[in-house]
């Protein structure tokens, strides 16, 4: 694809139920990022991942936040046992490797947990 | 730790004025880098113009450029010929070179008045 994707654009849930957020990266992009929007805030850093590691995940708010990356490809964002403040856009974003300092981002998930 | 500020969390500008947004950042770092990110209500991140922190000469791109005040830690974006296309949330943002996540303001939301 042309660019970054994200999937589902809006997921409503349950508070208590988990979620899964996936992103597919421009295709060759090594580097893949993980950021949370809340509402009038900025963007607040949440994982990176080099190939299918992860050097950094010191953004994680807590231990029901996890991260994969398969192929160095797809990722998925996996939030348990979800709380309202867990309420945000999720946003993607990739680039071609570590040193290049352009991100390129997907459109975002809305999570809204009721 | 590094961080952003964007004091403006709006401003409205009249269709082909000019405009400027402000944004202030800490770091001690001494090579990084600094970008303006524009998000429409699509969400979508889009980079408008970046800076070397190592470059003197302030980047420039169409009708977008910056003021680069390093000893000031100042990254200013001048906007000239507003058109309503501009209409948008702009987000400063900073990176260390030696780092891999991007560091985020809060946001400016600019309205295009016609």
């Amino acid at each position: 694809g042309a660019g970054v994707s994200q999937s589902p654009s809006n997921k409503v849930t349950e508070k208590g139920k988990d979620v899964e957020l996936r992103c597919d990266p421009i295709s060759g992009h090594t580097a893949l990022y993980w950021y949370r929007q809340s509402l009038g805030q900025g963007l607040e850093f949440l994982i990176y991942f080099q190939g299918n590691s992860a050097p950094d995940k010191s953004g994680l708010p807590s231990d029901r936040f996890s991260a994969e990356r398969t192929g160095g490809s797809v990722s998925t964002l996996t939030i348990q046992r979800t709380q309202q403040e867990d309420s945000a856009v999720y946003l993607c974003a990739s680039s071609p490797g570590p040193g290049v300092f352009e991100q390129y981002f997907g459109p975002g998930t809305r999570l809204t947990v009721t | 730790a590094q961080t952003v500020t964007q004091s403006q969390p709006e401003m409205s500008v009249q269709e082909a004025e000019t405009v400027t947004l402000s944004c202030t950042y800490d770091t001690s770092e001494s090579d990084y880098y600094l970008f303006w990110y524009k998000q429409p209500p699509s969400r979508q991140m889009i980079l408008v113009i970046r800076q070397e922190a190592y470059k003197q000469q302030n980047a420039t791109e169409n009708r977008f450029s910056v003021n680069f005040q390093k000893a000031a830690k100042s990254f200013s974006l001048k906007i000239s010929d507003s058109q309503l296309g501009d209409a948008a949330m702009y987000f400063c943002a900073y990176r260390a070179q030696r780092d891999d996540k991007i560091i985020f303001g809060k946001g400016t939301r600019l309205h295009i008045l016609p």
